[in-house]
């Protein structure tokens, strides 16, 4: 199973916003509605800020919003914040054998 | 407080064998999958390995088929990764982490802080 394909780096000023793509195939992406995306900082544990392509956790702020077309999920996050500098990885759900794959990971900066 | 805490991690040779522990509180651990996760310094997330919330059923990545095996102990809110013939390209910081939905899969919203394991002769 072959990671998801997400551009290795993005950037924006803060208040500005940024999108992340998240490319699969219909085995993953595609094929299922169970896309997540992660928040990791340096040296911590990854956080989960969207499940089920576009719902959000309690907790995380309404700035960050998940889509998906076709194979690409895509994460946006809006009003940028010194705070969102991090890697962001998506996942998809793919199949019982390989169940869950992960992204390349995109690290984010916030100029 | 709902928490995972991994333990168990450390420095092995090239061959040998590991088992590594995640200590779950907080919330009815026997509920829930649970997975294994592992990071390559300076790498992406890797999935690594399932087991449902009974222990019935597991799934393992390719990478890891034939050496690695999942377990739980419900009893004990434990979920347990025994690593055999580990390989230099093993070494990463091995996470555990909880489905968000009981009895079904979704993605990881629980996740614990992570054991590093080295492969190094």
């Amino acid at each position: 199973q072959s990671a998801l394909t997400q551009p290795p780096s993005a950037s924006g000023s803060p208040g500005q916003s940024v999108t992340i793509s998240c490319t699969g195939t219909s085995s993953d992406v595609g094929g299922y509605n169970y896309v997540s995306w992660y928040q990791q900082h340096p040296g911590k544990a990854p956080k989960l800020m969207i499940y089920e392509v576009s719902k959000r956790p309690s907790g995380v702020p309404d700035r960050f919003s998940g889509s998906k077309s076709g194979n690409t999920a895509s994460l946006t996050v809006s009003g940028l914040q010194a705070e969102d500098e991090a890697d962001y990885y998506c996942s998809s759900y793919a199949g019982s054998n390989n169940f869950y794959v992960f992204g390349t990971g995109t690290k984010v900066t916030v100029l | 407080e709902v928490q995972l805490v991994e333990s168990g991690g450390g420095l092995v040779q090239p061959g040998g064998s590991l088992r590594l522990s995640c200590a779950a509180s907080g919330f009815t651990f026997s509920s829930y999958w649970m997975h294994w996760v592992r990071q390559a310094p300076g790498k992406g997330l890797v999935w690594v390995s399932r087991i449902n919330s009974d222990g019935s059923s597991t799934s393992y990545a390719d990478s890891v088929k034939g050496r690695f095996t999942i377990s739980r102990d419900n009893a004990k809110n434990t979920l347990y990764l025994q690593m055999n013939s580990l390989r230099a390209e093993d070494t990463a910081v091995y996470y555990c982490a909880r489905d968000r939905v009981p009895y079904y899969y979704d993605s990881l919203d629980v996740w614990g802080q992570g054991t590093t394991v080295t492969v190094s002769s």
